[in-house]
């Protein structure tokens, strides 16, 4: 099993350029989430899917798009991308029954990306 | 406010010493999640452990312990025997509730243990 994979590693933009980040997972997991990391600040969420088909807003959701269109594939979309959006960005899945615990994230290896 | 504080920025502990890394929490839900991830200087993050708000039960897996207590609502990680494998950025996480969606990290301690 792969596990979390993401596409790019690194990238870097202009500001104003789009583009998207791609998380696939191997582990059959209905949840997926996308987080930045920036120095000093850990993890933030920034979107998550609860299942193919539905996203919903994390902590700091301004300035970014998601899409799940399939359940092993959750997509990060910059529509105009800012010297802000300069940041890691971590994909993580989870298996989550619909009622019961919370497990834990299981975490892709990262883009890094810069926003001149 | 924070829900999860790390206090310690960085510690640097000689090699074969024991380090503890504080962890505390804040939450008014009675059930919740504490999870400890290790972020290795190749810089995926590594989940360690799982901790559910019912379960104050201590846990040692290795070298590896970790100290729930619900009173003083902190949940401390202790690295015993400290190698220099060990050095890392540790982050502490809570989730809220069942099933729950999101994970609020502390800000992390970087452990560098020195030969």
């Amino acid at each position: 099993n792969a596990g979390v994979t993401q596409t790019p590693k690194f990238r870097v933009l202009k500001t104003g350029q789009s583009m998207t980040l791609l998380c696939a997972q191997d582990m059959n997991h209905e949840y997926m989430y996308w987080y930045r990391q920036d120095p000093g600040m850990g993890l933030r969420l920034i979107h998550y899917s609860v299942g193919e088909g539905t996203t919903a807003k994390g902590e700091v959701p301004d300035g970014y798009n998601v899409s799940r269109l399939k359940k092993q594939n959750f997509l990060l979309g910059l529509e105009s991308a800012a010297p802000s959006q300069t940041s890691v960005y971590f994909c993580a899945s989870s298996y989550s029954p619909r009622q019961g615990p919370t497990y834990e994230q299981y975490f892709g290896p990262g883009t890094r990306l810069t926003v001149t | 406010a924070q829900k999860v504080t790390q206090a310690q920025t960085e510690i640097s502990v000689v090699e074969k010493e024991d380090v503890t890394l504080d962890c505390v929490y804040e939450t008014r839900d009675t059930t919740y999640y504490l999870f400890w991830y290790k972020q290795p200087p190749s810089g995926e993050l590594v989940f360690l452990i799982r901790r559910n708000s019912f379960d104050e039960q201590n846990e040692i897996s290795g070298r590896y312990s970790w100290n729930f207590q619900k009173s003083t609502s902190s949940f401390n990680f202790t690295i015993t025997a400290s190698q220099v494998v060990d050095s890392a950025v540790y982050f502490c996480a809570l989730s809220e509730g069942e099933g729950a969606n999101n994970l609020f990290f502390g800000t992390g301690t970087r452990l560098t243990v020195i030969p």
